[in-house]
């Protein structure tokens, strides 16, 4: 049990185009999920913080009209990184905190999905 | 002073060894703690969860939490090479919060 799935695993792409990251929980229903960048050999940077049916809450320093999170339902979450620039290439991953699987205070992550973009 | 220190190694031991992976915090708020493997190009994977101070023990792993001290410790007997990964501390003062991630040590173990 607590799956989490992203898709898709790995993208490459052209500089001014926009990027849709999906985050699914797939054997629970998730009443936050997280999305976490991660630059090589560093550790994870919370971006955001998303819950079902309401706006996405951004860290300090993360552009919200540049990384548009829209979490639809209990069990998904999209993030769109829009008119994505070089600096924008990294490891995201996302997370979900789960309602009665384990202790909610725990979060089960994604398999990420590695961005580059040229 | 970041908010959760972690020494990010690398760590080298021969298989067999007990490894001890230690991280501190500032935040005396914090009340949750945990311990991810990370293998190379994946997402995280919990091994241990821990609430408030103690120890929990799962097979090989041991997690230890000196809240005191602020100080907390992750222990793996009989390593094996399998366990050769990143392992990034994770803790939160509230339940179904963001976590605060250590930068992660990083352990090879030599067969």
């Amino acid at each position: 049990g607590a799956v989490v799935s992203q898709h898709p695993s790995w993208v490459i792409c052209k500089s001014g185009t926009s990027v849709k990251i999906e985050c699914r929980s797939l054997d629970f229903q998730a009443t936050t999920m997280f999305w976490y960048r991660q630059f090589p050999k560093q550790s994870l940077m919370l971006m955001a913080t998303s819950n079902e049916g309401s706006k996405a809450t951004y860290e300090q320093g993360v552009e919200k009209d540049k990384f548009l999170i829209n979490h639809a339902s209990l069990t998904l979450s999209t993030l769109t990184v829009t008119s994505a620039h070089p600096e924008d290439s990294s490891f995201y991953i996302c997370s979900a905190s789960s309602i009665g699987q384990g202790p909610q205070e725990t979060q089960y992550f994604g398999p990420g999905t590695r961005l580059l973009v040229l | 002073q970041k908010e959760v220190e972690q020494d990010p190694g690398p760590l080298s031991v021969p298989e067999g060894a007990i490894v001890s992976l230690n991280c501190t915090y500032s935040n005396s708020a914090f009340q949750y703690f945990m311990w991810y493997r990370q293998y190379s190009r994946k997402g995280p994977e919990l091994l241990m969860y821990t609430y408030s101070s103690g120890n929990k023990e799962d097979g090989r792993f041991t997690a230890q939490v000196d809240k005191s001290s602020k100080y907390i410790s992750l222990f793996i007997r009989d390593s094996q090479p399998s366990d050769s990964a990143t392992y990034l501390c994770a803790m939160s003062d509230q339940a179904g919060t963001a976590l605060i991630f250590g930068k992660g040590t990083t352990l090879s173990v030599s067969s």
